[in-house]
């Protein structure tokens, strides 16, 4: 069974620049989920779809950064217009739907550099 | 949201038994404990999870005892590849309670194994 993939693994852009991520789920995971640890920070909790909608996006830094999931496959984060401070590793989790909840499948993350 | 509170670090022995040992004293009646394992440049990886007593998988025990406030993880005769950061996490129902979202990290516990 393949993994939670993600896209770029590392990607270096300049501020006021935008970017965008890639994540592609564990096929047939509905919950899809965005996190992020900028540096020295805990890991952070972004968003969570469940299939094409937003269940979740409390963590959603500001409204420069759009998730998006298509027909409830894979997932973009994108981040326009890119700011120092976002630099850090964002990672993407998925998770089949099931009560009591089952643990989240992450991916390698993307670092994101922004100079 | 339940805080969790782990040592920051921990040392061991290849060959020897591990504990290591969380409290969640604010732990609500729907909410569930889930340990996750990382290493360096790599996602959280799930270990394993409970609700009560005691959940034994391949990789891991987890211990809770019945008022829930604190649970162990237990990794029996550890190895050097064992050495990562472990993340203790209190999983709670979403606002409308209909399913269970995000994960809240804290430090975690850096485990260091040596020979």
């Amino acid at each position: 069974e393949a993994g939670v993939t993600q896209f770029p693994s590392h990607s270096v852009i300049e501020k006021g620049q935008t970017v965008t991520l890639r994540c592609d789920p564990i096929s047939g995971h509905d919950n899809l989920y965005w996190y992020r640890r900028v540096m020295g920070k805990e890991i952070k909790f972004l968003l969570h779809f469940v299939k094409e909608s937003k269940q979740d996006e409390s963590g959603m830094p500001n409204n420069r950064f759009l998730a998006e999931r298509t027909g409830g496959t894979y997932s973009t984060l994108k981040v326009q217009p890119a700011e120092l401070e976002d630099s850090g590793v964002y990672f993407c989790a998925s998770s089949q739907t099931l009560d009591p909840p089952v643990g989240q499948y992450f991916g390698p993350g993307t670092r994101l550099t922004v100079t | 949201l339940a805080k969790t509170t782990q040592p920051i670090s921990m040392d061991s022995y290849e060959g020897q038994e591990v504990n290591i040992t969380c409290s969640h004293n604010n732990i609500a009646t729907n909410d569930y404990i889930t340990w996750y394992q990382q290493f360096p440049s790599q996602g959280p990886r799930f270990i394993i999870q409970g609700y009560k007593t005691k959940v034994t998988n391949e990789v891991a025990s987890l211990f809770i005892p019945a008022d829930r406030k604190s649970s162990t993880l237990s990794l029996p005769r550890v190895s050097l590849s064992d050495t990562a950061v472990y993340y203790c996490l209190v999983v709670a129902p979403d606002a409308g309670g209909t399913s269970y979202g995000k994960l809240t990290f804290g430090q975690g516990t850096i485990l260091t194994v040596h020979p």
